[in-house]
């Protein structure tokens, strides 16, 4: 299973475009890179998916390279309400631990005014 | 509208009971989950099910418990072997093994469970 690494923290401006990277060197051909978004005492929410190059969508675009070793999640312009945590999860479906979703530690957006 | 049910939203349970925490979804996925999380940490994988009548241990199935007996239902007991059960528990589903959305959880509102 793919392990992703994510910056603790990261703190923004309102108004600013948010960048978080997720690394996820070991991720396999048949992995998917999804990303949630928690708020405190919730559970996590999905933002979006991806699987190669770009993809957008109303609340936000994920990029991927190449080599697909690693993944950003971009936030345009974000409120306080985007104060939350951010997690990146690398899943394969197909492998023989399938379902067996694991996430990191997530990455702690804190949105100032 | 479909989604998860999780009840109770808080319990709390005196030290050597057994607690079940509920989980019910009507979204008719396959696969469905529990995980924990303990204040300013991650979500870590107690168990999880892609089948009804079939459930595989995560990372911390240590004290818990799982049955899978209906597609809608995923309840999970804390048992008194469990010793540091005091989090925040939360169940999910997926559509399981059917292509990108085996990766798309959804979550329910949680249930916070304190030992007394």
């Amino acid at each position: 299973l793919a392990k992703t690494t994510q910056p603790i923290s990261m703190d923004s401006y309102e108004g600013q475009e948010v960048n978080i990277t997720c690394s996820h060197n070991n991720i396999a051909t048949n992995d998917y890179i999804t990303w949630y978004q928690q708020f405190p005492s919730q559970g996590p929410r999905f933002i979006i998916q991806g699987y190669k190059t770009k993809v957008t969508n109303e609340v936000a675009s994920l990029f991927i390279p190449a080599d697909r070793k690693s993944s950003t999640l971009s936030l345009p312009r974000v409120s306080l309400s985007d104060t939350a945590v951010y997690y990146c999860l690398v899943g394969d479906f197909l492998s023989s631990n399938t379902g067996k979703l694991i996430f990191g530690q997530g990455t702690t957006l804190q949105v100032k005014p | 509208d479909g989604g998860i049910t999780q009840s109770p939203k808080y319990l709390f349970r005196k030290e050597g009971q057994n607690v079940t925490l509920s989980c019910e979804q009507n979204l008719n996925h396959d696969a469905m989950y529990w995980y924990r999380q303990d204040p300013g940490q991650g979500l870590r994988l107690i168990y999880y099910s892609q089948i009804v009548n079939d459930f595989q241990k995560g990372d911390i199935a240590e004290g818990y418990s799982v049955s899978r007996e209906k597609k809608e239902s995923f309840p999970l007991t804390v048992t008194s072997a469990q010793k540091n059960p005091t989090a925040f528990y939360l169940c999910a589903s997926s559509m399981g093994n059917r292509g990108s959305g085996a990766n798309v959880l959804t979550f329910g509102a949680g249930s916070r469970l304190t030992v007394l």
